[in-house]
């Protein structure tokens, strides 16, 4: 069974539409990511919280917005999705505890957005 | 403005034969270095990571070598096999700056020919 689960796997959507995309983890962990995979740009990360009452901006977090419902939980929202919003999202988390504080992040499968 | 650099974006190794991925970096606060690999339509995973205290660490035909003057390290693939095929991304995080967060390269494609 997937410790990291993402839905949808895949959506197609129209500019302007709300978008939300789910992650769901059982592993424990309170720390949550969400990244965004472009070919040629790697992963970049869009917004991280480090438990359910901490969320932080990450690198390109314009467009878009989060939840963290509960520490298992952690939601993606696009308000009003662009076609250059087109990507693979991935939602990862990791554990705050451990040496140096530097810890493995899991990555879920994935979401293929495509905004027509 | 890319913090982590990585080349090549694309490598086709015969197998049996070594793979080398590059990455070089600028921000001497970065003082954690893992390589993640990507199979198609998976997540990426976590495949060995080093701390700047070592200049090298060998797992099994994977071994990161790590130049801290130079600001680079590598990932090397030894007797590289068909099922190595996938995306590999070099990334650095620093306590300091970064709160553990990590910034990845851009990632390289690599295709081992049977």
């Amino acid at each position: 069974d997937a410790d990291v689960t993402q839905t949808p796997r895949n959506r197609i959507t129209k500019t302007g539409k709300r978008i939300m995309l789910e992650c769901s983890q059982t592993k424990g962990h309170d720390r949550m990511y969400w990244y965004r995979q472009d070919p040629g740009l790697g992963l970049r990360l869009i917004y991280y919280s480090f438990d359910v009452k901490d969320i932080n901006k990450g690198e390109i977090s314009d467009g878009y917005s989060v939840s963290r419902q509960a520490q298992a939980k952690f939601s993606l929202s696009l308000e009003s999705a662009i076609p250059n919003q087109t990507a693979l999202y991935f939602c990862a988390t990791s554990d705050s505890s451990g040496l140096g504080g530097y810890n493995e992040q899991f990555f879920g499968p994935g979401t293929r957005l495509t905004v027509l | 403005q890319q913090q982590v650099k990585q080349s090549p974006q694309s490598l086709i190794v015969q197998k049996g034969g070594i793979s080398i991925i590059n990455c070089a970096y600028e921000n001497t606060a970065f003082d954690y270095f893992p390589w993640y690999q990507q199979f198609p339509g998976k997540g990426p995973a976590l495949l060995i990571a080093i701390r700047p205290d070592v200049s090298e660490k060998k797992e099994g035909r994977f071994t990161i070598s790590f130049n801290k003057s130079a600001k680079q390290f590598s990932l090397h693939i030894m007797d590289s096999q068909p099922g190595d095929s996938a995306t590999y991304f070099c990334a650095a995080s620093g306590k300091r700056e970064y709160g553990n967060k990590l910034v990845f390269g851009a990632g390289t494609i690599l295709r081992v020919k049977s």
